[in-house]
């Protein structure tokens, strides 16, 4: 099994509506990550929590939510979805202890908004 | 802003070739630097990483420059395979905790 399990790993919906990406971990991170990929743009992060209670934006949370359920999962919401919120997202992890060294990214969930 | 980017975005090497792939940074307050691999499908893996306090470090067959007077870093993959043929990304600390900025990625194609 994955270390880092994102769900879904593709997903259409049309714009306007709510949509909800999972990411769930076993290793123990008490740090998670959002970043969406564009083509020509690298990673971009989203928003970031270095434990259960401690959420931070990123430098594009404008139209995302996010939601630390348990220090092992990690939610990005799309209130209401727009075309160019199609992207590749991945969420990630580390620890405090190896920090950026160990930092390890799940296989990304494919949106796009029609 | 101050951001971490690449030359090249497509690179074509023959197999058994050596690979060298850059990336200029920006922000000289950058402590720590990492290089990612993506394979169509999967999400990024750490190759190999580098502190400002270092000029080189090598792994197993890559070898990480780092250039801090022009803010310039580089990849070197020894004798390039087939499997090597994926995006590699850069990525910096910008000096707040456990944060990483990535570059915009350079695609390795290796040819037979």
């Amino acid at each position: 099994d994955a270390d880092v399990t994102q769900t879904p790993r593709n997903r259409i919906t049309k714009t306007g509506k709510r949509i909800m990406l999972e990411c769930s971990q076993t290793k123990g991170h008490d740090r998670m990550y959002w970043y969406r990929q564009d083509p020509g743009l690298g990673l971009r992060l989203i928003y970031y929590s270095f434990d259960v209670k401690d959420i931070n934006k990123g430098e594009i949370s404008d139209g995302y939510s996010v939601s630390r359920q348990a220090q092992a999962k990690f939610s990005l919401s799309l209130e209401s979805a727009i075309p160019n919120q199609t992207a590749l997202y991945f969420c990630a992890t580390s620890d405090r202890v190896t920090g950026l060294y160990g930092y390890t990214f799940g296989s990304g969930t494919r949106l796009t908004v029609v | 802003g101050e951001s971490v980017g690449l030359h090249l975005p497509t690179l074509s090497v023959q197999e058994g070739d050596n690979s060298i792939i850059n990336c200029a940074y920006s922000n000289s307050a950058s402590d720590y630097f990492i290089w990612y691999k993506q394979e169509s499908g999967k999400g990024p893996q750490f190759i190999i990483d580098i502190r400002s306090n270092m000029d080189k470090r090598q792994g197993q067959r890559v070898t990480v420059l780092l250039n801090k007077t022009v803010k310039h870093l580089s990849l070197q993959i020894a004798a390039t395979q087939p499997g090597d043929s994926a995006v590699y990304f850069c990525a910096e600390n910008t000096g707040t905790a456990s944060k990483l900025t990535f570059g915009t990625g350079t695609r390795l194609q290796v040819t037979l």
